[in-house]
């Protein structure tokens, strides 16, 4: 069965510092995958999604992800963290197999930008 | 805003009641998913319509069940409420069955 971990429930940086979130994935076959965040009291916004056209995804708001097979991580980063990047982040696997767009995701990591 | 509206956007209700949730997808998407987030759980996938039709199943107790009408918007039924079913449940669009979702603000089901 395909699943997703994210490493660090909480991750914690001060302004202006590179931001890291890590994700593995579990999957048999490719898999597409995505980052989402998660404002307080609001729905998922999609910040970029990897579907193997090309292994370094750039998203919005100054977010990329670089999949690495060998590693199986899809991790997210960000080089400078602005105080409104503090929000909860989710990576998902889209099965590769079957005719459905349902989304398994991961635990979740909360950002915390310190100034 | 992503196009997804969900209502009503909170419900108090009491244990051993139903509820209906509602979802309007974006214009021009044909599939909708239905998910459920709680502190424990995290998210977690619940059903997707597609169409009209049922696409996907996931961990969807008996007690709950959905539909999508011919005007693609959907409902997700909630019955024999218990405490633990306290939870955000959040509804996503897709203009095909596979490709990339957008969501709703959710909906903050409180049991009581």
């Amino acid at each position: 069965a395909q699943s997703v971990t994210q490493l660090g429930s909480h991750v914690s940086v001060s302004e202006g510092a590179l931001v890291l979130l890590r994700c593995n994935y579990s999957s048999s076959v490719p898999p597409y995958l995505f980052w989402y965040v998660q404002y307080p009291n609001q729905g998922l916004q999609l910040l970029l999604k990897y579907t193997s056209a090309a292994t370094l995804v750039k998203g919005i708001n100054g977010f990329e992800a670089e999949f690495k097979k060998s590693e199986t991580s899809f991790h997210l980063t960000k080089p400078s963290a602005h105080m409104s990047d503090a929000a909860e982040y989710f990576c998902a696997v889209r099965p590769g197999s079957g005719n459905t767009g349902k989304l398994i995701f991961g635990q979740g990591t909360t950002l915390q930008v310190k100034p | 805003d992503s196009g997804v509206t969900q209502t009503p956007k909170h419900l108090i209700t009491a244990t051993g009641q139903r509820v209906t949730l509602r979802c309007s997808p974006r214009s021009g998407d044909l599939s909708v998913y239905w998910y459920q987030q709680s502190l424990d759980q995290g998210l977690q996938f619940l059903i997707q319509y597609y169409n009209g039709e049922e696409r996907a199943k996931g961990n969807i107790l008996e007690r709950f069940s959905a539909q999508q009408f011919p005007d693609l918007h959907s409902e997700l039924n909630l019955s024999s409420l218990e405490l633990g079913d306290s939870a955000l449940y959040f509804c996503a669009s897709s203009v095909a069955a596979y490709t990339e979702a957008f969501f709703g603000q959710g909906t903050r089901l409180t049991v009581v």
